[in-house]
């Protein structure tokens, strides 16, 4: 079965500050995917990262993935109040499949 | 993008009746997926909705409690039946993109259901 674990759960951090959220897997797939969920609302989609060492970037956020090491991480660069949502990486493990999701990290961004 | 719309968006419901959700998607999709997402946390999948099949549950989840129904290849519903408070969660369809959207999985708003 697959697992998908996210870290932190819960950051909160300053405005202008850098962090990184990471996400592991426990079986073989190199498609990942980055969703921003604001309170209330439905699952935006960030970041779609289809093979090993992808890397894109959105602004202020930055998702890689490591499909050797089964990790991605999304970096936060100086955070903005904005940013402030929870964030979920989720694993397809195959092609066109369902999608497992990780815990979700609720970041906070203060002023 | 894909456009996928919900309805109800919300609703109150008494304990041990049943709800019907509604998804509609703008483009013909072959699989769609329905997920719950319970207060403050993560989310799981219920079942995979195949067009001109019977629906494939996950663990957990059983057709009696929740049945799919998948007349064409744009829409779906989900009912869930004889509802306890538990059942109080957020429910969402999603499908994958199509065309230009290929690869990146769309959900909808989400219908958020409160179980008194």
């Amino acid at each position: 079965e697959l697992k998908v674990e996210q870290n932190p759960l819960f950051l909160s951090m300053q405005e202008g500050k850098n962090y990184t959220i990471y996400c592991n897997y426990s079986t073989t797939s190199d498609r990942l995917y980055w969703y921003r969920q604001d309170p209330g609302k439905s699952l935006e989609s960030l970041f779609v990262l289809l093979s090993n060492g992808a890397v894109k970037q959105e602004g202020r956020l930055m998702a890689s993935l490591d499909t050797k090491a089964r990790l991605s991480t999304l970096h936060i660069t100086a955070a903005v109040h904005d940013l402030s949502a929870t964030y979920f990486c989720a694993v397809e493990e195959t092609s066109g499949s369902r999608l497992t999701f990780g815990e979700g990290t609720q970041l906070t961004v203060n002023p | 993008s894909a456009v996928i719309s919900q309805k109800p968006s919300r609703d109150i419901c008494q304990r041990g009746t049943s709800l019907t959700i509604q998804c509609q998607v703008d483009s013909q999709v072959t699989m769609m997926f329905w997920y719950r997402q319970q207060p403050g946390q993560s989310l799981t999948l219920i079942a995979t909705a195949n067009q001109g099949s019977e629906a494939t549950y996950e663990s957990g989840f059983v057709i009696d409690k929740f049945p799919i129904s998948r007349p064409n290849l744009t829409f779906s519903t989900l009912t869930v039946s004889n509802m306890s408070p538990e059942d109080s969660s957020i429910y969402l369809c999603s499908a994958w993109g199509q065309g230009a959207w290929t690869g990146e999985l769309f959900f909808g708003e989400g219908s958020r259901l409160t179980v008194l």
